[in-house]
């Protein structure tokens, strides 16, 4: 069974902190991907990595793919209220015929009080 | 592009009565669709891929009978949650593929259901 296990699973800073989380598994994925998601809404895809030692950057947001495709890291710059909410990776991975399934990590929901 | 919407976003049933909720592609056709169920405060679960003119193929441990799933075109995908009990109340999400790059999934609002 392939699980996806992200740290922290609550974290609660003020405006301005800077974050790391992070998401880690045993398996390789053909892709990683970060979404958001608020309460009572469905999660929104901020970034996709492909390449294993990728990094992207998203404002202040950077995402980094793992040189052996198995974890990734967000990292959060000055974060602001408006990043609130929980934060899912999910990896990619052939369950058969042509697409993609996704596993989902454990999530990280993050509160940043002003 | 690459909207998903669902009907409707909230739903609240007797517990033994079955309930329907859509899963639209609005501007892109999908040959595959997803449906995930989510607790509170959890991360999404798959259920069950969906792939339009086929059966479902469902996830290990999810009820097939139990949940009922139809992808009879292009742009639609429906699960019916047949004799709901109170443990079937729960976060209902779908996502769409788009066909234009294979791991990007497009996710629709989500479906609250509550079974009293």
């Amino acid at each position: 069974t392939q699980l996806l296990e992200q740290s922290p699973q609550f974290l609660s800073i003020q405006e301005g902190e800077n974050l790391t989380v992070y998401c880690n598994s045993s398996s390789v994925f053909s892709s990683l991907q970060w979404y958001r998601q608020e309460p009572g809404e469905g999660p929104v895809l901020l970034v996709t990595v492909v390449t294993g030692g990728e990094v992207k950057k998203l404002k202040r947001l950077t995402f980094q793919f793992g040189d052996a495709r198995k974890d990734s890291s967000l990292h959060i710059t000055a974060a602001q209220p408006g990043d609130t909410g929980l934060y899912l990776c999910a990896g990619a991975y052939r369950g058969g015929g042509a697409t993609n399934k996704l596993i989902f990590g454990t999530g990280t929901l993050l509160a940043v009080q002003p | 592009g690459a909207v998903v919407s669902q009907h409707p976003s909230r739903v609240i049933c007797k517990s033994g009565t079955s309930v329907k909720i859509e899963c639209r592609s609005l501007d892109f056709q999908a040959t595959t669709m997803f449906w995930y169920r989510q607790f509170p405060k959890q991360s999404l679960m798959l259920m069950a891929t969906s792939n339009e003119g086929s059966k479902a193929t469902y996830e290990q441990g999810v009820e097939k009978d139990k949940f009922l799933i139809n992808h009879a075109s292009l742009t639609l995908s429906t699960l019916t949650v047949t004799s709901a009990h109170p443990e079937d109340s729960s976060f209902y999400i779908c996502s769409a593929f788009s066909g234009r790059k294979t791991y990007e999934q497009y996710f629709g609002p989500g479906t609250r259901l509550t079974v009293t």
